[in-house]
């Protein structure tokens, strides 16, 4: 059974906190993604990454870093964390595939609040 | 860019009844279709998907029919059950990435 996990499923950290999210994966998969979900805003891409040592910036990278040193896991990095960071954040990976066709796999999420 | 549109939320049924959430997108070439659920507490999970124009997706009852010529990806259900409250979001893939509507939450009365 595919499984993407992440490593709290809630947070709480203070304003200026360095704020790490872990996100592992054991189905193999060339991309992994990171995406924040807020009321009404649905779900938007942070970064992704295609390849080991890879990151590209998604919509709203601002704030935020990433790191991807092994191909099974992908890490999301606050570096001073802000309370308009306060969200919802979910890992996905996908298979790198020919064509559009791609399914992404989601963890089930870590609710973060900074106070 | 590419985008997707899908109908506020929240829809409030009772069971048994008849379920529809419209999506519409706007993609440069030819994607491909998704519906992810996503039930309290969880991360997204696929529901269904479509590859190309005129295919239809279908799982656990819910159907979706890949309209290019509306540009329309509409998820529909018979009958509805409370286990089936939950946030639907309707998706499109392009080059390897994933574009997401805002999400539809649906809540069943019994």
């Amino acid at each position: 059974d595919v499984k993407v996990t992440q490593s709290s499923r809630y947070l709480v950290k203070r304003t200026g906190e360095k704020v790490f999210l872990e996100c592992v994966q054991d189905m193999d998969h060339e991309n992994m993604f990171w995406y924040r979900q807020d009321p009404g805003l649905g779900l938007r891409l942070i970064y992704f990454s295609y390849d080991v040592k890879m990151k590209e910036k998604g919509d709203i990278p601002e704030g935020y870093s990433v790191s991807r040193e092994k191909k099974e896991r992908f890490s999301l990095i606050l570096e001073s964390a802000s309370t308009n960071q306060t969200s919802m954040y979910l890992c996905a990976s996908s298979p790198r595939l020919g064509g559009s066709y791609n399914e992404q796999f989601f963890g089930p999420g870590t609710r973060l609040t900074v106070l | 860019g590419d985008s997707v549109t899908q109908m506020e939320g929240p829809v409030t049924l009772s069971e048994e009844a008849f379920l529809t959430i419209n999506c519409t997108y706007t993609a440069t070439g030819y994607p491909s279709l998704f519906w992810y659920v996503q039930y309290p507490g969880e991360g997204l999970q696929l529901l269904l998907k479509a590859t190309k124009a005129d295919d239809k997706g279908s799982n656990k009852g819910f159907e979706a029919t890949y309209r290019k010529e509306t540009t329309s990806f509409h998820l529909e259900k018979g009958s509805v059950q409370v286990s089936d409250s939950a946030v639907y979001f309707c998706a499109l893939s392009e080059d390897q990435k994933v574009t997401f509507g805002t999400g539809t939450k649906l809540q069943v009365i019994p």
